[in-house]
């Protein structure tokens, strides 16, 4: 257990629906990363939050947003979803040096 | 702009004998250098990192180099072991936090 829980593990949704992919970083880590992983690809950065206050954007659809709430989890929304959006997503947190990743949230679209 | 690049996709190593993961980076502001790795169906775990300020760090069978002037760094792994069949990424970083990362090694060991 890395301490970075993400909820839920696996999801199916249909083509043009909304998900949100839940994230709570380990205790007493302020920031939270979020990383998308298609079939066979490297790790695409998402965006950043640190302490509420969003830190930096990556390759984020305009249709994926993001926020981190006061007790610092982290919620990451996917609407109008496409077939292509079937990825695995990991949110990740750091206080220091390096990130721990949670063990990610499945999306499959169909 | 692809600052980080592991052109390896995959490799393959008998068991026993040592495996060599290679990265090449761009950005020489990068200060920090992790290797993460990654089984399926599981989150990216970090494996070893090294400083700008050093060329090598070792970690039991792990021992990270790094040389600078070629912005190349590259993992060893020996000897190899079954279980470090997995994907590796390599992932310079900026004040050691925000971290680049490859697209990733997939590395098999063979009994």
């Amino acid at each position: 257990d890395s301490g970075v829980t993400q909820t839920p593990k696996h999801l199916i949704t249909a083509t043009g629906q909304r998900v949100t992919l839940r994230c709570s970083p380990r205790s007493g880590d302020l920031s939270v990363y979020w990383y998308q992983q298609s079939l066979d690809q490297g790790l695409q950065f998402l965006i950043q939050y640190y302490n509420g206050e969003e830190r930096a954007k990556g390759n984020i659809l305009e249709r994926f947003s993001a926020q981190q709430f006061p007790d610092l989890h982290s919620e990451l929304n996917l609407s109008s979803l496409e077939l292509g959006d079937s990825a695995l997503y990991f949110c990740a947190s750091s206080r220091g040096v390096g990130y721990t990743f949670g063990s990610g949230t499945r999306l499959t679209v169909v | 702009d692809q600052q980080v690049k592991q052109n390896s996709p995959s490799l393959s190593v008998q068991e026993g004998r040592i495996s060599i993961l290679n990265c090449d980076y761009t950005n020489s502001m990068f200060d920090y250098f992790l290797w993460y790795k990654k089984y399926p169906a599981e989150g990216p775990t970090f494996l070893i990192s090294i400083s700008s300020i050093k060329d090598k760090n070792e970690d039991g069978r792990f021992t990270v180099f790094l040389n600078k002037s070629a912005k190349h760094l590259s993992l060893h792994i020996v000897p190899s072991q079954p279980g470090d069949s997995a994907v590796y990424f390599c992932a310079p970083a900026r004040g050691a936090q925000k971290l680049v990362f490859g697209q990733g090694t997939r590395l098999t060991i063979n009994p």
